[in-house]
């Protein structure tokens, strides 16, 4: 079944600086890859996605990569504010049932003021 | 607030009981994911729903079941419970049965002593 590694497992920057966080999946077949963003006790809240047929996708400080070939994506926040710091999680499933995801194990990411 | 409504808050109960948590979607969501969330094996998708069938199954164990009303909230049925069992159980929801995001729930934590 389908398998995803996510890197680092704990990441600290100082504001300003940028995170990147990387993924690598298994299955081929996977074609739909969000990421979340879950705070100490709440929910995990979807930030971004991105669909196998796009290389690339923005919003605002926040951008995720995808490379198919490779079979890795990354998630990359750039100038870091102290409320960026949350668990991160990476995702991939099939396009024709988004919601059955596989997720990553997470990263914490620590933005030092 | 996601619009998924999760109850309860907090479970705690003994090994071998049996719980049943609730889960409401968004209004107009069909679909209703049970995820759950433990220390040693992060997030994992257990069980989809969509208006009133199973759709997709995880890695549901057969001492859980779940099953969605004509009203389409849901219930995981949580049965013999094992200390191993202990974890956050997320609701989500979603518009359709494919390629729609998923809106999470706050989560029920199920602690068994």
């Amino acid at each position: 079944g389908e398998n995803v590694e996510q890197h680092p497992s704990t990441l600290s920057v100082q504001e300003g600086d940028s995170a990147v966080i990387k993924c690598t999946y298994s299955d081929s077949a996977s074609n739909y890859f969000p990421w979340y963003k879950q705070e100490l006790g709440k929910r995990p809240q979807l930030i971004i996605d991105i669909r196998s047929n796009v290389g690339e996708k923005k919003d605002q400080r926040i951008a995720v990569t995808l490379n198919k070939t490779a079979k890795h994506f990354s998630l990359h926040i750039t100038e870091t504010q102290p409320e960026d710091s949350a668990v991160y999680f990476c995702a991939a499933s099939m396009w024709g049932n988004t919601g059955k995801l596989i997720f990553g194990q997470g990263t914490t990411l620590q933005v030092k003021p | 607030d996601s619009g998924v409504t999760q109850t309860p808050k907090h479970l705690i109960t003994a090994t071998g009981q049996r719980v049943t948590l609730r889960c409401s979607p968004r209004s107009g969501d069909l679909s209703v994911y049970w995820y759950q969330q433990s220390l040693d094996q992060g997030l994992q998708f257990l069980i989809q729903y969509y208006n009133g069938e199973e759709r997709a199954k995880g890695n549901i164990l057969e001492r859980f079941s779940a099953q969605q009303f004509p009203d389409l909230h849901s219930e995981l049925n949580l049965s013999s419970l094992e200390l191993g069992d202990s974890a956050l159980y997320f609701c989500a929801s979603s518009v359709g049965d494919s390629n729609s995001p998923l809106h999470f729930g706050n989560g029920t934590r199920l602690t068994v002593t």
